[in-house]
């Protein structure tokens, strides 16, 4: 079964700890890419990968770390100084970033909440 | 003004009923565009792109209008089961980006 996952599906966190959170696909994409999500709003980009070992900071970048050591893997870290990291978070893949049409994918999302 | 914009609604129909939502976009150099429907706490889904000619896909229908700036999507013969959120999504074609932007989203709650 082709697909992307995320876990954990819920998470967590105290203030001043730093989280990651895991993004696996198997799809053989290229492009991964990291969106928050809060409520009542759209998607917005954090980060994203157009391929291995090479990543780009989205619109929010700031909080949030990436690495991009494995085609398959996109970890994203929401440091302690993301100062509202409680949100719905997504991965997505796409066949290759510089396509026009770059159909994304999505997991099913981590729900991060700051106790 | 916004990059994607939406009609939050929520459009409230009847089971049967065809419904229709616009999206207006800000870049007129945007290059490829789509709908998602997102499920309450899910993921967004790819419903369709949508192509310069238009597009059907059963009961569902999408147009772009270049001229404008604004895409559609048409729902015939509604169910129960489209009751969802509707994502209208533009890849601005930034420099040196693919990464897409989503609009807020419309909300559709179809009715027995």
């Amino acid at each position: 079964d082709g697909g992307i996952t995320q876990s954990p599906k819920y998470l967590f966190r105290k203030e001043g700890q730093n989280v990651t959170l895991s993004c696996e696909q198997n799809l053989n994409h290229d492009a991964m890419y990291w969106y928050r999500q809060d409520p009542g709003q759209g998607l917005r980009l954090i980060y994203y990968s157009q391929i291995v070992n090479d990543f780009q900071k989205g619109d929010i970048a700031e909080g949030y770390s990436v690495s991009r050591e494995k085609k398959e893997s996109f970890p994203l870290t929401v440091t302690s100084a993301q100062k509202n990291p409680t949100a719905f978070y997504l991965c997505a893949s796409s066949i290759s970033a510089g396509a026009v049409y770059n159909e994304q994918f999505f997991g099913p999302g981590t729900r991060l909440t700051v106790l | 003004r916004k990059e994607v914009e939406q009609d939050p609604g929520p459009f409230n129909v009847p089971e049967g009923a065809t419904v229709a939502f616009n999206c207006t976009y800000s870049n007129s150099a945007s290059q490829s565009f789509f709908w998602y429907r997102q499920d309450c706490r899910k993921e967004p889904k790819l419903l369709m792109s949508v192509y310069s000619s238009g597009n059907e896909d059963g009961r569902f229908t999408a147009q772009l209008n270049r001229a404008s700036q604004y895409i559609s999507l048409l729902i015939r013969d509604s169910k129960l089961s489209d009751s969802a959120t509707y994502l209208c999504v533009v890849n601005l074609g930034s420099t040196g980006r693919r990464a897409l932007t989503f609009g807020s989203g419309t909300r559709l709650q179809v009715q027995p």
